[in-house]
Order: structure tokens, then C-alpha cells, then sequence
């Protein structure tokens, strides 16, 4: 059974442009979380996707948006990238009520 | 709303002694609360997390917990440390009423081990 899984694993973008990450759940679970990992600080949470709507959303601009599909694989997209934008991006999938695991994450540099 | 408090943001033990790192947490509601491991350059891994039942959680790697409801506390625990246990560390509390279990975490506490 394939875990979580996030592409890409590492991409450099510069100031202003758009990026988009993406994650693939573990067979069965229906809920997506995406969480933002700054450098030496624990993850924060970004917002989470069930039945392809956004269902929480943590303290994040509206520049931080994201999409689930019906397969229940989600995207993460960021425009208008920050220099603050640079962190370790985590998606994690879980069943509903249940415990979230995490993928690799997407390493974001922007210059 | 729900916080975590790591107590040190490094710990360093020598191999084959106790492990021991701290967590404490605020929640007006009874809590779930986790503890994850992230190796360099890789995500996160649960070790183990309690719900409700038992107090005392054990995990894998030979790591346990207890849930210490009176201290608000969820401290992690290894009897003899092993080199490959360096690593972050992180606590984290989600609330019981939520569908999609969003996770609370501390700030982390990165674990050396010295030979």
C-alpha cells in the first residue's frame, strides 16, 4: 500500500510567480491537510480539503489556495510568492475522525 | 484554541541513556495528542498518539507516552537511547469535536545522540 505522496520534491521559484504543489492521498482516506514547515519551527496548518471542498482553513492569505479532485488527490497553490514563502510543504491524508500521515513534503525556495 | 509547548528546543543524551522530552498543552476541551518524528529531509512519522483509554501510550521504537490530564502533559519517553533515534521530534493536540483532526503542533525538539 502506497503512503502520501507530494510532487514535486524540491523546486525554486523567484518573487511573484505562482507555484503549484501536489499530493496524492494513501488508498482510503478522504480527507487532505496541507501544512507549511518554516525552518526550524514545527508545521502550521494551511487548510484541509473533504469531499473536494475547502473544509477548514488555518491563518493563511487568500494567496495560499488549494483544490481537491474526486480521486481525492489535491493540489496546493500559491501566488504572488514571498521570499517568506521558502518552507518544507507537507500534505497529509486521513479518514475522517481519524489520524493523519504525512508525505515527504515539497522543499519551496523562492529567490 | 488549542497551543503546544515544547520545553528545550534541543536535547542531547548519550546512547543508552533515558530519552526524555517534554510537552505540554492548552485545550478547553479534552485533547488528542500525537508525537511525530522527522528525520533530516524527510516528513513526518507518527510514534504515537492517545486517545482516549489509557494513559500510558506505547509506540513504535520503543517510545511510550503518558497523558497526565492534571499537568497538561504529554511527555515521550525511551529507555536507552539508539544512534538512529537522532532526530525532530514533535508534539501536537487536535481537537476530539473536529471531523478532520487538524493537528496543534509544537515548536519541535531536535534529539542528538552521542556515542
Amino acid at each position: 500500500d502506497a503512503g502520501v505522496t507530494q510532487s514535486p520534491t524540491h523546486l525554486i521559484k523567484t518573487r511573484g510567480q505562482q507555484v503549484t504543489l501536489r499530493c496524492s492521498p494513501k488508498s482510503g482516506h478522504d480527507t487532505v491537510s496541507w501544512y507549511q514547515q518554516a525552518l526550524g519551527q514545527g508545521p502550521q496548518f494551511i487548510f484541509q480539503y473533504y469531499e473536494e471542498e475547502e473544509r477548514q482553513r488555518g491563518n493563511f492569505p487568500d494567496r495560499f489556495s488549494g483544490h481537491q479532485f474526486p480521486n481525492y488527490s489535491s493540489e496546493l497553490n500559491v501566488n504572488a510568492l514571498l521570499l517568506g514563502d521558502s518552507a518544507l510543504y507537507l500534505c497529509a491524508s486521513s479518514p475522517t475522525r481519524d489520524t493523519q500521515y504525512f508525505g515527504p513534503g515539497t522543499r519551496l525556495t523562492v529567490l | 484554541a488549542q497551543s503546544v509547548t515544547q520545553l528545550g528546543s534541543h536535547v542531547s543524551v548519550s546512547e543508552g541513556a533515558l530519552v526524555l522530552l517534554r510537552c505540554n498543552y492548552s485545550s478547553s476541551v479534552p485533547p488528542y495528542l500525537f508525537w511525530y518524528v522527522q528525520y533530516p529531509n524527510q516528513g513526518l512519522q507518527l510514534l504515537l498518539k492517545y486517545t482516549t483509554g489509557a494513559t500510558l501510550v506505547k509506540g513504535i521504537n520503543g517510545f511510550e507516552a503518558e497523558f497526565k490530564k492534571s499537568e497538561t502533559s504529554f511527555h515521550l519517553t525511551k529507555p536507552s537511547a539508539h544512534m538512529s533515534d537522532a532526530a525532530e521530534y514533535f508534539c501536537a493536540v487536535s481537537d476530539w469535536r473536529d471531523a478532520g483532526n487538524k493537528l496543534t503542533f509544537g515548536g519541535g525538539t531536535r534529539v542528538l545522540v552521542k556515542p
